[in-house]
């Protein structure tokens, strides 16, 4: 099975900055006959299903900020926000979807302000 | 609009079985593979059962193999899960979630609010 890995656990972040989070898979999820990552990202608010934020590695979902964006391809993967808002505090979690199942989600990255 | 309600959660007994529905409207159900996750309270997501937009396919997570039966009603728009032997590592918050694709290749787009399980004696 895929492993996902994200980095770091918790991310403590000014308003109006930055944030960047990692996912590392233990195997490609590029499929190479179509050249897509099959990699998504979610953001999740307590009390809240997760939210669909990227998929394809760096596909923003219809109605994400375009503060949002994700990139990198195999193995390695991130999730940027290029200028933080307080309604951004979440949890962000990497989903692969590549080919069959089992798919598997990062262990969660918690951003704070 | 496209929705998704999971109800059946509650509390359960070591050992007993429970089945949750998960009901669909706003989008052409029939057309779409349907997925359960969970998440444990305070936990992560786990991916639970996927089943192709006809039924025809069904995948599981080790976890749940041979105790979980996915399954879906076109005719009615609902999706179920059906929760044999359940332990206490069951508990958790179970989402139905849409995936865009008709055999599960994409991303889960639509999240139904979760029902809660807890097992417990």
């Amino acid at each position: 099975d895929i492993v996902m890995t994200q980095s770091p656990d918790s991310l403590p972040v000014s308003l109006g900055e930055r944030a960047t989070i990692n996912c590392k898979s233990s195997q490609s999820v590029l499929y190479n006959s179509n050249n897509k990552n099959y990699l998504a990202w979610y953001q999740q608010k307590p009390g809240q299903p997760p939210k669909l934020l990227i998929y394809w590695a760096s596909t923003r979902e219809a109605g994400v900020p375009d503060r949002f964006s994700g990139s990198g391809s195999e193995t390695d993967f991130t999730l940027t926000i290029s200028s933080l808002q307080a309604e951004d505090v979440a949890v962000y979690y990497c989903l692969h979807y590549y080919r069959t199942p089992p798919y598997t989600f990062g262990q969660g990255t918690k951003l704070e302000i | 609009q496209v929705q998704l309600v999971e109800s059946g959660g509650g509390a359960v007994q070591p050992g007993r079985s429970l089945r949750l529905s998960c009901a669909a409207s706003g989008f052409t159900f029939s057309s779409y593979a349907m997925h359960w996750v969970r998440q444990t309270p305070g936990k992560g997501l786990e991916w639970v059962a996927l089943i192709w937009f006809d039924g025809t396919n069904e995948y599981y997570a080790d976890s749940v193999k041979g105790r979980f039966i996915i399954s879906r009603d076109n005719s009615k728009n609902t999706l179920y899960l059906q929760m044999n032997g359940l332990t206490a590592a069951d508990t958790a918050v179970y989402y139905c979630a849409r995936d865009p694709s008709a055999t599960g290749i994409d991303a889960f787009d639509i999240w139904g609010q979760g029902t809660m399980v807890t097992v417990s004696s």
